[in-house]
């Protein structure tokens, strides 16, 4: 099945610094999406980002699907980002999504 | 509205036991699928329900099954208990049968210990 890459695993980084996190897939996908999960459990979508660039507020994602990768970019980034974030994709006829080991975040104040 | 909603929140058991979990998705939503997120092997998909039908199933052992109602209610049962089944589950609700989309939402999660 498709591989998914995410890096770094860990970030830490102050208040108000940008970073970006990197998802790396190992075959074509029919879907690619980043959620953001809290650090109470909860999984909240962010982008649905097959192919192009999205923004939404202080993130922005781009996909590139023909060099197999997608970026998430989080810029002046708060205490609230904190958490872990994912990127999954599907491949092929099955649809089934596959994840990756995600990015854990934490912005200290 | 009401988001998605996951019972119970949490959830002890013993070995050998069974359990069940259930699932109530966003009104309107037909597509419910569930997942296993564990330490070790990270998020995996265990299978996905549209309109009462198994669409998809992720590759777990015949132990872990589910069922949807006829009011998209979902359930997921896993029986013969392993140490290694203890897991936060999700549940996720979207209005048609992609589930990586933007509209498919997830409950706060089932976290179950096996003793």
């Amino acid at each position: 099945g498709i591989q998914v890459e995410q890096s770094p695993p860990d970030l830490i980084l102050q208040e108000g610094a940008n970073s970006t996190l990197r998802c790396n897939f190992s075959d074509s996908v029919n879907n690619l999406q980043w959620f953001h999960q809290n650090p109470w459990g909860q999984l909240i979508n962010l982008f649905y980002i097959p192919s192009g660039t999205k923004q939404n507020g202080r993130l922005s994602a781009t996909t590139v699907a023909t060099e197999r990768y997608s970026l998430l970019y989080i810029s002046s980034s708060q205490t609230t980002d904190s958490g872990v974030y994912f990127c999954a994709t599907d491949s092929g006829g099955s649809y089934i999504p596959t994840f990756g080991r995600g990015t854990s975040l934490i912005v200290h104040p | 509205k009401a988001g998605v909603t996951q019972t119970p929140r949490y959830l002890i058991k013993t070995r050998g036991q069974q359990v069940t979990l259930s699932c109530s998705p966003i009104s309107g939503h037909r597509s419910v699928s569930w997942y296993q997120q564990t330490p070790g092997q990270g998020l995996q998909f265990l299978f996905e329900y549209f309109s009462e039908t198994q669409r998809n199933k992720g590759n777990f052992p015949g132990r872990f099954s589910g069922r949807q109602f006829s009011n998209s209610r979902s359930e997921m049962n896993v029986s013969t208990l392993e140490l290694g089944d203890s897991a936060l589950y999700l549940c996720a609700s979207s209005r048609d049968s992609s589930y990586l989309n933007t509209e498919a939402f997830f409950g706060q999660g089932t976290r179950l210990t096996v003793v």
